[in-house]
């Protein structure tokens, strides 16, 4: 069965400063990886996903995740964070077919000046 | 701009009042998700369609939620009788469909129950 954990509910960071949230995954088959956004009030919006191919994905915003299959992580990272980046942001992991999705609990992104 | 758009927004309701929820989903798409997003749950998966057909309700309260998709175009959510731990912002969201699993799925606002 699929599973996600996000590791770090809330993370904080600074204005320009680098962002790194954490994924790590558990499937039975070949994953297809997703991050989602959410800001407040809002729904959940892609950023990035992966299916196959080239490894480091680059998604809106500046966004970016690896997939280390050997690690099982996808993490999410940006080089320098902006105000507008608080947000929850949620990883998840295809379940079957039909892209059904399982979501990790998600991590609240604060940034700070 | 093809989005998907959910009513009502925000609706304030009484214990044991009826309460339904609508969705449409984006022209095309073949896949409807429900899902319930609360702070201490967090995301959590209601039921999905394909094709009108529900694939999947475990996730469900049976003896008060159903979910149905009457045609195409409009999905709804209904809690009868409504209790104050139904007090969740609720999504729909849909997507393609195919079966190799790489759609990702397109969210709507949201609707915020409030069951005093």
């Amino acid at each position: 069965a699929q599973s996600v954990t996000q590791l770090g509910s809330h993370v904080s960071v600074s204005e320009g400063a680098l962002v790194l949230l954490r994924c790590n995954y558990s499937s039975s088959v070949p994953p297809y990886l997703f991050w989602y956004v959410q800001y407040p009030n809002q729904g959940l919006q892609l950023l990035l996903k992966y299916t196959t191919g080239a490894t480091l994905v680059k998604g809106i915003n500046g966004f970016e995740a690896e997939f280390k299959k050997s690690e099982t992580s996808f993490h999410l990272t940006k080089p320098s964070a902006h105000m507008s980046d608080a947000a929850e942001y949620f990883c998840a992991v295809n379940s079957g077919g039909y892209n059904k999705l399982i979501f990790g609990a998600g991590t609240r992104l604060a940034v700070h000046p | 701009d093809a989005r998907v758009t959910q009513t009502p927004r925000d609706k304030v309701t009484e214990m044991g009042q009826e309460v339904t929820m609508r969705c449409q989903p984006i022209l095309g798409h073949n896949t409807v998700f429900w899902y319930r997003q609360t702070m201490k749950q967090g995301l959590e998966l209601l039921a999905y369609f394909r094709n009108r057909a529900p694939l999947d309700d475990s996730g469900m309260p049976k003896d008060r939620f159903s979910a149905e998709m009457p045609d195409a175009t409009l999905a709804t959510l209904k809690i009868q009788p409504s209790e104050p731990r139904d007090s969740a912002v609720y999504f729909c969201a849909s997507g393609l469909g195919g079966t190799s699993g790489i759609d990702e799925q397109f969210f709507g606002p949201g609707t915020r129950l409030t069951v005093l």
